[in-house]
């Protein structure tokens, strides 16, 4: 089955540093690459996905690079600040026409702390 | 347009009981799926359901089942409790579990004694 690594476990910055965390999966069947801040208490939420038709993708001040020939997919975050710090989890699928319905394959987590 | 809506959030169970938790998928969603997540283990996947058919499962005992309904509510179930089960337990939809986005609900804190 799929396996996803996510590096750093605990990344610390200070605000208006970049932020970037890296992950590697092991099926090269999966292409749906998705990326969650989950908040003491509260709940995953999606901040940016990306599909392996598509190296790279922004928003705003977040963005995700993809390779599919090294199975890696990366997020950045630029322009830091306090309300970034969150534990934030890589995933991934095989997306459309494949046969892990809603089955994401998730990273162990990077804690992201932003000093003020 | 609701979110993902999940009951009990917080439960405290006795080792050998049984739990049964409930999730309302987002309106129009016909894929609802459930994680576990502990701090050991982290986010693991439990079972999707899509149209009452449960479609996918994950490495995890038989005590853990589920079902969904007609309406695309969805129950999880887990018999017999250990200790181990405790755990933030994650429901999740999106509309066809595909590939498409994949929201959750905010959680069942269940907690084993």
């Amino acid at each position: 089955g799929e396996n996803v690594e996510q590096h750093p476990s605990t990344l610390s910055v200070q605000e208006g540093d970049s932020a970037v965390i890296k992950c590697t999966y092991s099926d090269s069947a999966s292409n749906y690459f998705p990326w969650y801040k989950q908040e003491l208490g509260k709940r995953p939420q999606l901040i940016i996905d990306i599909r392996s038709n598509v190296g790279e993708k922004k928003d705003q001040r977040i963005a995700v690079t993809l390779n599919k020939t090294a199975k890696h997919f990366s997020l950045h975050i630029t322009e830091t600040q306090p309300e970034d710090s969150a534990v934030y989890f890589c995933a991934a699928s095989e997306g459309n026409g494949g046969t892990s319905y809603g089955k994401l394959t998730f990273g162990q987590g990077t804690i992201l702390t932003v000093h003020p | 347009k609701a979110g993902v809506t999940q009951t009990p959030r917080y439960l405290i169970k006795t080792r050998g009981q049984q739990v049964t938790l409930s999730c309302s998928p987002i309106s129009g969603h016909r894929s609802v799926s459930w994680y576990q997540q502990t701090p050991g283990q982290g986010l693991q996947f439990l079972f999707e359901y899509f149209s009452e058919t449960q479609r996918n499962k994950g490495n995890f005992p038989g005590r853990f089942s589920g079902r969904q309904f007609s309406n695309s509510r969805s129950e999880m179930n887990v018999s017999t409790l250990e200790l181990g089960d405790s755990a933030l337990y994650l429901c999740a939809s999106s509309v066809q579990g595909d590939g498409n986005t994949i929201y959750f609900g905010e959680g069942s804190w269940l907690t084993v004694v």
